[in-house]
């Protein structure tokens, strides 16, 4: 069975304080992996897809690397306008449209 | 850039009323897609449609509808609400064989 699990379900950090948060999935032939963030009340963005084993990708204080069995989002140095829930998401193995997501991690970094 | 749209930020119904939620996207996309965001839940696809006309049901497909007469408007029908129908429904839109999804700002409604 299909799944993507999160973890940690929440994260607090101080401002500079650099830490990982985790996507762990299991899916027949992976298709991309994708990772987005979401502001309360707002729908989410798209950061990130990571295709193969390896495959590594930044944007400003984030950097998303990936592995055969789960995904990492690194933030380096966060301030607080990186407060958001982070989620990942992949394409389940039956259907080839849809995502499957993450129950997400909501980070607060406070100053 | 993509942009999708929809018809209402908040919403708040009754019991037993037939509600449309109406998503626009403006980049020519051929698929798009309802979800529902409950905490704790996550986001979980009720209906997806991949070109006019045509649509396939998500994981939560009872006691909604959807509509898809032009390929930029996806609508979403709540036959009669319900309380337990009170939630986050979130509009996407993709291109075929690309799976990276870009979301519209989401309606929360209420039902009462």
């Amino acid at each position: 069975e299909d799944q993507v699990t999160q973890s940690p379900e929440a994260l607090r950090l101080q401002e500079g304080e650099s830490s990982s948060l985790n996507c762990s999935y299991t899916v027949s032939g992976l298709r991309g992996l994708f990772w987005y963030r979401q502001d309360p009340g707002k729908g989410p963005e798209f950061l990130f897809t990571l295709y193969s084993a390896g495959e590594e990708k930044e944007k400003e204080r984030l950097k998303a690397t990936l592995t055969k069995k789960e995904s990492f989002l690194h933030i380096t140095a966060p301030k607080p306008e990186d407060s958001a829930t982070y989620l990942c998401a992949v394409p389940p193995s039956n259907s080839g449209y849809a995502l499957n997501f993450g129950k997400g991690t909501s980070l607060l970094v406070t100053p | 850039d993509v942009k999708v749209t929809q018809s209402s930020r908040y919403l708040v119904k009754r019991t037993g009323e037939k509600v449309f939620l109406e998503c626009v996207q403006d980049m020519d996309h051929e698929n798009m897609f309802w979800y529902r965001q409950d905490p704790g839940l996550g986001l979980r696809l009720i209906y997806f449609s991949y070109d006019v006309k045509m649509k396939e049901k998500g994981d939560i497909p009872e006691g909604y509808s959807v509509s898809r007469e032009k390929k930029e408007r996806f609508s979403l029908i709540l036959e009669s609400a319900s309380t337990n129908q009170t939630s986050m429904y979130l509009c996407a839109s993709s291109i075929p064989g690309y799976n990276e999804q870009f979301f519209g700002p989401g309606t929360r409604l209420t039902v009462l």
